[in-house]
């Protein structure tokens, strides 16, 4: 069973268009996260949730959406898509909110968006 | 402010030889983790190895060893006896508040 699963793997789309990611984990977690990483492997946070409640909301445009239907789902939603938008997408949850040793991060195995 | 600093974009080892991963890391709170995450080509991203600031030993996990140098605020990765699948990026990551601060990663190619 994986543990932090989100789909789809790969993405390919016309700019304009709107798209969806899903994530879900069954590790029981009440904190989950979106990641983007560039081209250059930088890791940057977008959202975080705890209990369906968005905790972190960087800077990033509001063509971006998450929803968290319930603390095992956070999805990403992505309006108009722009060229600048291709990276590779992550979800990830850790058990607490914050905290020490209990608190790794778990990754899903990532969504490659190539807007074209 | 909060900074994970990678000094190393990319290192060649040779296979079998131990490796060190540097890692520095600049926070004014007391109480923080260190993380160091694997991501191989395939693109997933592997929890290798923690280490928090009231740890008075060093953590270990398999060949993964922390070495952790408080004052110097370093938290350097060693991988023992490396092997062909050692070849990733590594990035190490600081707790702070409710998120991860994360460096700009190495790139490790084992060469055999």
């Amino acid at each position: 069973d994986t543990a932090v699963s989100q789909t789809p793997k790969y993405l390919v789309t016309q700019m304009g268009n709107d798209k969806s990611i899903k994530c879900e984990q069954n590790l029981g977690h009440d904190t989950m996260y979106w990641y983007k990483q560039d081209s250059k492997k930088f890791l940057k946070i977008m959202f975080s949730y705890n209990n369906k409640e968005l905790i972190i909301n960087e800077t990033v445009p509001n063509r971006f959406s998450p929803k968290s239907p319930d603390k095992a789902h956070l999805n990403l939603h992505i309006n108009s898509l722009e060229l600048g938008d291709s990276a590779v997408y992550f979800c990830a949850s850790s058990p607490l909110l914050f905290g020490t040793k209990v608190n790794i991060q778990y990754f899903g195995a990532g969504t490659r968006l190539s807007v074209l | 402010a909060q900074k994970i600093t990678q000094t190393q974009p990319g290192m060649f080892v040779q296979e079998k030889e131990a490796v060190t991963l540097d890692c520095t890391y600049d926070t004014s709170d007391q109480s923080y983790g260190l993380f160091w995450y694997k991501q191989p080509s395939s693109g997933e991203m592997i929890f290798l190895i923690y280490q928090g600031s009231y740890d008075e030993q060093n953590a270990t996990e398999g060949r993964y060893s922390l070495n952790f140098q408080k004052a110097r605020k370093s938290a350097n990765l060693v991988i023992s006896a490396s092997q062909l699948g050692d070849s990733a990026m590594y990035f190490c990551a600081m707790r702070s508040n409710y998120q991860l601060i994360w460096g700009a990663g190495t790139k490790l190619i084992i060469k055999p």
